[in-house]
């Protein structure tokens, strides 16, 4: 089976400091690791993914996070926040044997800080 | 850029009645899904669907719930006999294809609020 755990409920940061996400993940085959972002009253939005490949993963508004196998890890991290992305972070897996369902962790609110 | 939408964006209903949650999906994908998000709570699976029959659940997924794919469009959620806990939001996704690797988008969601 597969979890997700998502360190910190809530995550505030300064305007133009680093973002860092805790992502950590449980599964018993390789997965595929998502993060989705939902900003107030909308749906969820893809930020970036890893499938194969380079374990360093660029996705849209300046995110990237680094797939680590040995640490079973997936961080989600910006060099600088900016007040747009003030945003609820969902971390997911899916197994890569075809099983389509996403596992969510509990999400992380961020907070940014004029 | 294609998106799933959903109708309604909010749904008020009392406690016993059904109530059907739309979806369309993405033109041209063919797996679709089901998962809700209770208030403060992560977002959780609930069934996915294919070639016209549902290709898994979970056990949040009762015999109160069913979904279907009544025309070539449309993909919708329906709860006979709703209660308080089916509070909710409900998000559709679809995906082009099976494998993990594809990403589910995601529409905006049908707020449910059971009174």
């Amino acid at each position: 089976a597969q979890s997700v755990t998502q360190l910190g409920s809530h995550v505030s940061v300064s305007e133009g400091a680093l973002v860092l996400l805790r992502c950590n993940y449980s599964s018993s085959v390789p997965p595929y690791l998502f993060w989705y972002v939902q900003y107030p009253n909308q749906g969820l939005q893809l930020l970036l993914k890893y499938t194969t490949g380079a374990t360093l993963v660029k996705g849209i508004n300046g995110f990237e996070a680094e797939f680590k196998k040995s640490e079973t890890s997936f961080h989600l991290t910006k060099p600088s926040a900016h007040m747009s992305d003030a945003a609820e972070y969902f971390c997911a897996v899916i197994p890569n044997f075809g099983n389509e369902k996403l596992t969510f962790g509990t999400g992380t609110r961020l907070t940014i800080i004029p | 850029e294609p998106e799933v939408t959903q109708t309604p964006s909010h749904q008020v209903t009392q406690m016993g009645q059904e109530v059907i949650l739309r979806c369309v999906p993405i033109s041209n994908h063919l797996y679709f899904y089901w998962y809700r998000q209770i208030l403060g709570q992560k977002v959780e699976f609930l069934v996915s669907f294919y070639n016209n029959e549902i290709s898994e659940k979970s056990e949040i997924f009762d015999d109160q719930f069913s979904v279907e794919r009544p025309d070539g469009s449309n993909f919708t959620l329906k709860i006979r006999s709703t209660k308080l806990e089916d509070s909710a939001m409900y998000f559709c996704a679809s995906i082009i294809d099976r494998g993990g690797s594809d990403t589910q988008y995601f529409g905006p969601g049908t707020r449910l609020t059971v009174l």
